[in-house]
């Protein structure tokens, strides 16, 4: 267990719908970052958040946003949802920003993943 | 393009082999994670390393910054090594490879 929770485990909704991912990071940790793996693109980073402010952005669709709140918990939130958006959203925390900086403090802990299927 | 090159794709091993995964990267880096996937689907981070050479039991990590590559070596191989190991570098972005399968037969 690695600290790191997410919610929903499943979620199942169809083409058009807004869905509302959530992730508590381990305890101590400031850094949330969110990664989508598909079957046809394997992992991809998202977004990253650090103590609620953005902090890195990858290849997150302008559909989709996310935001961290003070208590540091997450949320991602999924928009006009396409059948192509099926996968699972894993979300990670570290204690440090991550980028730019080899500290261990800056290893990432993965959440459990929540497994969306638009149908 | 892809930023980040992993050898092989597939990998089948008897166990007690000795293993090794390779990943190559092209983006300037802070540091490199290597990851395990169970079947599952949950992500175990093995090492972060950003210079030498990390041991963890029967796991062991290098990385080369000069030449831009890293390799994960399990020595004696188990059948509950079977998973995926994926290559993740830290630049200004986070950047993955598409995984290795190994599964490793008793």
């Amino acid at each position: 267990d690695s600290g790191v929770t997410q919610t929903p485990k499943h979620l199942i909704t169809a083409t058009g719908q807004r869905v509302t991912l959530r992730c508590s990071p381990r305890s101590g940790d400031l850094s949330v970052y969110w990664y989508q793996q598909s079957l046809d693109q394997g992992l991809q980073f998202l977004i990253q958040y650090y103590n609620g402010e953005e902090r890195a952005k990858g290849n997150i669709l302008e559909r989709f946003s996310a935001q961290q709140f003070p208590d540091l918990h997450s949320e991602l939130n999924l928009s006009s949802l396409e059948l192509g958006d099926s996968a699972l959203y894993f979300c990670a925390s570290s204690v440090l920003p991550g980028a730019r900086s080899s500290s261990s403090y800056n290893e990432q802990f993965f959440g459990p993943g929540t497994r969306l299927t638009v149908l | 393009k892809n930023e980040v090159e992993q050898s092989p794709q597939n990998l089948t091993a008897q166990e007690g082999e000795f293993i090794t995964i390779n990943c190559s990267y092209s983006v300037g880096i802070s540091a490199l994670h290597w990851l395990q996937q169970h079947p599952g689907g949950g992500i175990v981070s093995l090492f972060m390393l950003s210079s030498g050479k990390k041991k963890h039991g029967r796991l062991i990590a290098t990385i080369n910054i000069q030449e831009k590559h890293s390799s994960l070596h399990i020595t004696a191989s188990h059948p509950r090594d079977s998973a995926v190991y994926i290559c993740a570098v830290i630049g200004n972005q986070f950047y993955f490879g598409t995984g290795t399968s190994l599964t490793v037969i008793p």
